[in-house]
């Protein structure tokens, strides 16, 4: 089945630590995305990548860091630097093929630091 | 980052009653996207429109690209409990940076049997 997996769906931590949420498609998508989604409010766009190697900052990418070494894996690491890291996060990809950019997204990561 | 205004903020309806929610933008979009979140879960992309004037219907489900390119509706006829759930709106710039998509803060839609 084509499509977009995050792992693990619910994790728990504890304050100080680094965390690292997984993202990958089988879609040939050329681009990957990375968003935080908080109670009762839209998506914002942490981080982004539009080919492997490469990847720039959202609206809120700081303390957050994220990796392409390849085109079907985009992980997201939530640093210790972040102060509020509770939160559902949500990859996404697109094929940035000419004007059709339409997102897909995965299933989600509910991060939990306690 | 910018956000896209989009009422209403939320609504409760009857089963079978129809349903209208909007977007707004104050810079033109060259594409607009309709999403559908359940709780706990993904945005699933309901309708995807690319042309101003554009009409493009999903079921029960239509959209418009509005003219000025700056708008864009959702209508939902005949209303079922399975339509619970946040309908989120997206705009891309027509001179997008990496394909980012402009979100609206989501119009949450209750359904009374």
């Amino acid at each position: 089945d084509g499509g977009i997996t995050q792992s693990p769906k619910y994790l728990f931590r504890k304050e100080g630590q680094n965390v690292t949420l997984s993202c990958e498609q089988n879609l040939n998508h050329d681009a990957m995305y990375w968003y935080r989604q908080d109670p009762g409010q839209g998506l914002r766009l942490i981080y982004y990548s539009q080919i492997v190697n490469d990847f720039q900052k959202g609206d809120i990418a700081e303390g957050y860091s994220v990796s392409r070494e390849k085109k079907e894996s985009f992980p997201l690491t939530v640093t210790s630097a972040q102060k509020n890291p509770t939160a559902f996060y949500l990859c996404a990809s697109s094929p940035l093929a000419g004007s059709y950019n339409e997102q897909f997204f995965g299933p989600g990561t509910r991060l939990t630091v306690l | 980052g910018q956000q896209l205004n989009q009422s209403p903020q939320s609504m409760f309806i009857q089963e079978g009653e129809d349903v209208s929610m909007n977007c707004t933008s104050s810079s033109i979009f060259n594409t607009w996207l309709w999403y559908k979140q359940d709780p706990g879960e993904g945005p699933v992309l309901l309708i995807a429109l690319y042309k101003a004037g554009e009409l493009t219907s999903n079921g029960r489900l239509t959209a418009q690209f509005g003219i000025t390119r700056k708008d864009s509706f959702l209508n939902i006829s005949a209303s079922i409990p399975s339509d619970v759930g946040i309908y989120f709106c997206a705009g891309l710039h027509f001179y997008n940076q990496g394909g980012k998509l402009i979100f609206g803060q989501g119009t949450e839609l209750s359904v009374k049997p």
